[in-house]
């Protein structure tokens, strides 16, 4: 059995701040994790992914996630923040590389 | 030209009529997925395809049924459709050795009054 929890549903920060977005897992197996990202009216985008290599996994337009297994945590960080930011970001979590489970979302909205 | 295409892009239909949603790929992927997005639910699986004679149920298969015609193409129908199936679908594509990272259509958007 796998599952994701993303701790909040809303996350406003100002532009030019530090981004958290927060996710915890659980799996029966080693797990794959990933960070997906879903402007407005378009479809997902891969983050960036964990798959048991280098645990501090960094993607796309300055993200990073750090996987850290005893904490079953997986979030996601950005050093300052972009308008352009401005999304949904899911957590998703593979166990047993057959399916994937999705978090509920994250709404960011970045602030001017 | 988009590797994941979905059609159509939105569709309004009423309750009871047979609804067909297709996915094309042109990444060369075994694996391909539908799912079904709803407000602070995040993306639930209905079916998935490992290869064309490869069909399994996901989370939410109740009222939908899918075909695999080809390794490129995915289909899904909603045999009657009622209004809670309005939402939007997204179909996903994936290789069978990527450890499931998976590559995402622009979705389908369907409402069903």
């Amino acid at each position: 059995a796998q599952s994701v929890t993303q701790l909040d549903s809303h996350v406003s920060v100002s532009e030019g701040t530090p981004v958290l977005l927060r996710c915890n897992y659980s799996s029966s197996y080693s797990p794959s994790l990933f960070w997906y990202v879903q402007h407005p009216n378009k479809g997902l985008q891969l983050l960036l992914k964990y798959t048991s290599a280098a645990t501090l996994v960094k993607g796309i337009n300055g993200f990073e996630a750090e996987f850290k297994k005893s904490e079953t945590s997986f979030h996601l960080t950005k050093p300052s923040a972009h308008m352009s930011d401005a999304a949904e970001y899911f957590c998703v979590v593979s166990g047993n590389a057959r399916q994937l489970t999705f978090g509920s979302g994250t709404q960011l909205t970045v602030l001017p | 030209d988009a590797d994941v295409t979905q059609t159509p892009r939105n569709r309004i239909t009423k309750t009871g009529k047979r609804i067909m949603l297709e996915c094309s790929q042109t990444k060369g992927h075994d694996r391909m997925y539908w799912y079904r997005q709803d407000p602070g639910l995040g993306l639930r699986l209905i079916y998935y395809s490992f290869d064309v004679k490869d069909i399994n149920k996901g989370e939410i298969s109740d009222g939908y049924s899918v075909s695999r015609q080809a390794q490129a193409k995915f289909s899904l129908s909603l045999e009657s459709a009622i209004p809670n199936q309005t939402a939007l679908y997204f179909c996903a594509t994936s290789y069978r050795d990527s450890r499931n990272e998976q590559f995402f259509g622009p979705g389908t958007r369907l409402t069903v009054l």
